[in-house]
């Protein structure tokens, strides 16, 4: 199995769905984050969490919603999204220590979602 | 926040050609990475590279820290080496995962 692997891996939904990205990491690691990369823009930090616990929201729009039921799934609620929400959303995972950032970040395949 | 620079925006090869990406960041760092992004959308780690020189088969990375800037290079290109290159920086005072993504180089390899 690959490490990081994300379903589905391509979404379209209208405006008035409500549908879920889901990641699972088989890493062994204890931090799992979603990104997104919209064309012509570089990767944005979403949300970070690091033993279940959310550490991070990167002033994310409330109809982005993340679980995290334990170490090795990582979810993205979508509900009434815009057409700008369009982009690929990718989670990723790390090992690391305390606080900081000490160790490499690896991603899943990403989940092309587009909004009608 | 951390500005990270890559140059060049873009570059095309021909198969066999060896060239150099480069990333300036405007901070000091912790960690470092390289990722490939193939056309399927993947990232694919190259390098955790935060100081120091690595190779792995044709692709190798140099960091150097203290002038806050890191090289790649693409030995004999393949055309398998298309796609988007990005680097991504990371300080010991930001929380986990705020890696600070470059703009990346597009990357065409032609037979």
């Amino acid at each position: 199995e690959t490490g990081v692997t994300q379903t589905p891996r391509h979404l379209v939904m209208g405006m008035t769905n409500k549908k879920s990205l889901k990641c699972e990491q088989h890493l062994g690691h204890n931090a799992m984050y979603w990104y997104k990369q919209s064309a012509k823009k570089p990767l944005e930090l979403m949300f970070v969490y690091n033993f279940k616990e959310q550490t991070e929201n990167n002033s994310v729009p409330s109809r982005f919603s993340p679980e995290c039921p334990n170490s090795s799934h990582l979810f993205l609620h979508l509900h009434t999204l815009q057409p700008e929400d369009s982009a690929l959303y990718l989670c990723a995972s790390s090992q690391g220590t305390g606080g900081g950032i000490t160790g490499e970040l690896f991603f899943g395949e990403g989940s092309r979602l587009t909004v009608l | 926040g951390i500005q990270v620079e890559q140059s060049p925006p873009d570059l095309i090869l021909q198969e066999g050609a060896n060239s150099t990406l480069r990333c300036n960041f405007s901070d000091s760092v912790n960690n470092l990475q390289w990722f490939h992004q193939n056309p399927w959308g993947q990232l694919i780690n190259l390098f955790y590279i935060p100081s120091g020189t690595k190779q792995n088969g044709r692709l190798s990375a140099t960091t150097v820290a203290t002038e806050r800037y890191s090289l790649l290079y693409i030995s004999s290109s393949q055309t398998t080496d298309s796609g988007v290159y990005f680097c991504a920086v990371g300080v010991t005072t930001d929380s986990w995962g705020k890696l600070q993504f470059g703009a990346g180089t597009q990357v065409v390899v032609t037979p």
